[in-house]
């Protein structure tokens, strides 16, 4: 149980386009959903939280106008990426923590990982 | 907000046992801790978590003292494929803090 999947994997794209990824808790659902992104070599950097049906709490430093969250509902999350440039190239990270249960802590699971390369 | 601090790097040999070592001088009464392995170009997977003392699961076991100011995540006779990025979080449910510290790159030789 516990899978979180990513869509696509790999995306190359023009300068200036818009990209679009999407996060998915395939067995559980996610009230919150987080997003990082890594680059080579370095630990992961949050870039932002989503709750679903609310505006997502962007890091400090992150601009909210061009990494447009969505978290429309408790098993999908989206993270595009607009008017894209080679510094976004990056391997983006999605993450999903469960729904409050009993006995639930504060596991979150991790998709695959997005490489998103900008020319 | 629980910052950790782990060694940047450590070595080891097939079949030996490696201890993980991470601080986090100023958890918070409600924080859990966990621990993920990163492989290069895939999303980090859950190892183990715990609040106190010690759990063991199929993979780990993970170490935490009374004051709960560090955590030690025990890997039993590593092989070549435990070679990877190990990251330890501290934080729970209420505050989202869910950043990452800069990890352990764990090497282990033949």
């Amino acid at each position: 149980g516990a899978v979180v999947s990513q869509h696509p994997s790999r995306v190359i794209c023009k300068s200036g386009t818009s990209v679009k990824i999407e996060c998915r808790s395939l067995d559980f659902q996610a009230t919150t959903m987080f997003w990082y992104r890594q680059f080579p070599k370095q630990s992961l950097m949050l870039m932002a939280t989503s709750n679903e049906g609310s505006k997502a709490t962007y890091e400090q430093g992150v601009e909210k106008d061009k990494f447009l969250i969505n978290h429309a509902s408790l098993t999908l999350s989206t993270l595009t990426v607009t008017s894209a440039h080679p510094e976004d190239s990056s391997f983006y990270i999605c993450s999903a923590r469960p729904e409050v249960r009993q006995g639930a802590t504060d596991t979150q699971y991790f998709g695959p990982g997005t490489r998103l390369t900008v020319l | 907000l629980a910052k950790t601090t782990q060694p940047i790097s450590m070595d080891s040999y097939e079949g030996q046992e490696v201890n993980i070592t991470c601080s986090h001088n100023n958890i918070a009464t409600n924080d859990y801790i966990t621990w993920y392995q990163q492989f290069p170009s895939q999303g980090p997977r859950f190892i183990i978590q715990g609040y106190k003392t010690k759990v063991t699961n199929e993979v780990a076991s993970l170490f935490i003292p009374a004051d709960r100011k560090s955590s030690t995540l025990s890997l039993p006779r590593v092989s070549l494929s435990d070679t990877a990025v190990y990251y330890c979080l501290v934080g729970d449910r209420d505050n989202n803090d869910m950043r990452f510290g800069a990890g352990t790159r764990l090497t282990v030789k033949p």
